[in-house]
């Protein structure tokens, strides 16, 4: 039973670029939240997506986006970088509505220049 | 607003011996949800443990239980029998029990950074 994955591992982009980081949910899950983790610090919530639809959103301004797609998939995307957006960004998925139980993938970790 | 507190940046133990990291919560629902999770140097986020607010038990999994204080808001985890493969930064968080979509988010501490002294 494949768990949560994501891709890429890491990766560096530079001040002004932007970055599409991709989440794939366990098997059978169907609603994906993203988190970043700054270092050193705890997770904070960017998003959360059930139906292809941003269901709910944390205090990101609106260089954050995302996507959901019909397999359940998600993108996360993040314009006009700035260094602060460096962090662990994290995927997490569940299954249904209010289930409280997420299974997070291993993260991608984003370095800006 | 709800807010986790972590106040113990890092925790040593000797292995095999006994650890308990603390936690506290500010919030004022009465239906919520309290998890721990481990962060090993893999970074991938592990589920220890949870605790439903209702239930006045606390909850055990095999070396890990939780002392649950729902009127000093209070949540500690108690690690027995401490193991290397235990160290990690862990975090606790919350989770509010209201079911409606808006609400589903978790919020964090800061995290507990747990060495085992070998």
């Amino acid at each position: 039973d494949a768990g949560v994955t994501q891709s890429p591992t890491h990766l560096i982009k530079t001040r002004g670029q932007q970055v599409t980081l991709r989440c794939s949910p366990k098997s059978g899950h169907d609603t994906v939240s993203w988190y970043q983790q700054a270092l050193g610090q705890g997770p904070q919530f960017i998003f959360q997506y059930y139906e292809e639809e941003e269901r709910q959103r944390g205090n990101f301004p609106d260089r954050f986006s995302g996507h959901q797609f019909p397999n359940y998939s998600s993108e996360l995307n993040v314009n006009a970088l700035l260094l602060g957006d460096s962090a662990l960004y994290l995927c997490a998925s569940s299954k249904g509505q209010g289930t409280y139980e997420q299974y997070f993938g291993p993260g991608t970790r984003l370095t800006v220049t | 607003a709800q807010t986790v507190t972590q106040s113990q940046p890092e925790m040593s133990v000797q292995e095999a011996e006994t650890v308990t990291l603390s936690c506290t919560y500010d919030t004022s629902e009465s239906d919520y949800y309290l998890f721990w999770y481990k962060q090993p140097p893999s970074r991938q986020m592990i589920l220890v443990i949870r605790q439903e607010a209702y239930k006045q038990q606390n909850a055990t999994e095999n070396r890990f239980s939780v002392n649950f204080q729902k009127a000093a808001k209070s949540f500690s985890l108690k690690i027995s029998d401490s193991q290397l493969g235990d160290a990690a930064m862990y975090f606790c968080a919350y989770r509010s029990a209201k079911g409606y979509w808006g609400n589903y988010q978790l919020i964090w501490g800061a995290g507990t950074k747990l060495i085992i002294k070998p």
